[in-house]
C-alpha cells in the first residue's frame, strides 16, 4: 500500500528565513506528486505538481519553489519566508496505478511564520 | 471566483439525525468529483469519486450523489465518529489537478 512521509510535522520560522519541507512516497513508482497548502479560511490550494523527476509545474506565483530530485521525493522550498506562507502543507500522490484521479495525502507539515 | 462551493460551512447534528452536505460547481468539462474526509491536524482521506450525473456511491453511513451542477453527501444516522471536515473537489483537466471547496465542518453530538 502507498505511504507518504512528510517532515517536519511542525515548524515555526521567523520571517525572512529559508524553508525546506520534504515528502517521500513508498509503495508506488513514477507517481504524480502534488504540493497543496491549506490556510485558515481557505480551501486546499494547489501549489506545485510533478509528473516525473525534474519536472515541476507551478500553479500559483509566489516565493515558494519545488524540486523533485528522485522519483519518490518531492521538496518544497523558500529562500525567504513571508507571514502569508503560514499554513498546513500537504503532499499528495495519485492513489491508484490506473490514475483515476484519487489523491492520497500525507499527514502534512504545519508551518507558522512569525 | 470560486469554482467549487460547499454548504453549509458548518453543521451540527445530533447522533442519529440524518442530513446532507452540498457541493456545487461552476465548471465545464468535469472529469470527476471527489469527496474527502479530513480530521483535525491530518491529511484528507479519500471517500468517493463520481464521474457522471446520476451516479451514486455508498460507504457505511455515507452516500454521494452527482447531478450536472452539484453533488450531495448524504449522512444517514450519523455517529460522533463521523465528526470531521468533509471536502469536495473537482478534476478539470489532465494531470489530475484537483480544485477543492472550503469544506463543511460536521459535528455530531452524542
Amino acid at each position: 500500500s502507498q505511504t507518504i512521509h512528510q517532515w517536519p510535522a511542525t515548524l515555526v520560522q521567523p520571517v525572512g528565513s529559508p524553508l525546506s519541507l520534504e515528502c517521500t512516497v513508498e509503495g508506488t513508482s513514477n507517481p504524480n506528486l502534488y504540493w497543496y497548502r491549506q490556510a485558515a479560511g481557505r480551501g486546499l490550494q494547489l501549489l506545485f505538481y510533478s509528473v516525473g523527476i525534474g519536472q515541476i509545474s507551478s500553479e500559483v506565483p509566489q516565493n515558494l519553489s519545488a524540486s523533485r530530485p528522485q522519483d519518490r521525493q518531492f521538496i518544497l522550498s523558500s529562500k525567504k519566508l513571508l507571514l502569508s506562507d503560514s499554513g498546513f502543507y500537504l503532499c499528495a500522490s495519485i492513489l491508484g496505478p490506473d490514475n483515476t484521479g484519487e489523491l492520497f495525502f500525507g499527514e502534512g507539515s504545519r508551518l507558522t511564520v512569525l | 471566483e470560486d469554482q467549487v462551493t460547499q454548504s453549509p460551512e458548518a453543521l451540527r447534528l445530533q447522533e442519529g439525525e440524518s442530513s446532507s452536505l452540498n457541493c456545487s460547481y461552476t465548471v465545464s468539462g468535469l472529469r470527476g468529483l471527489f469527496w474527502y474526509r479530513q480530521d483535525p491536524g491530518k491529511g484528507p482521506e479519500f471517500l468517493f469519486t463520481l464521474y457522471s450525473a446520476g451516479e451514486e456511491k455508498e460507504k457505511e453511513r455515507l452516500k454521494a450523489t452527482l447531478t450536472k451542477k452539484e453533488s450531495f453527501l448524504h449522512i444517514t444516522a450519523p455517529k460522533p465518529e463521523d465528526s470531521a471536515t468533509y471536502l469536495c473537489a473537482v478534476s478539470l483537466g489532465s494531470n489530475y489537478k484537483l480544485t477543492f471547496g472550503k469544506g463543511t465542518l460536521l459535528t455530531v453530538n452524542p
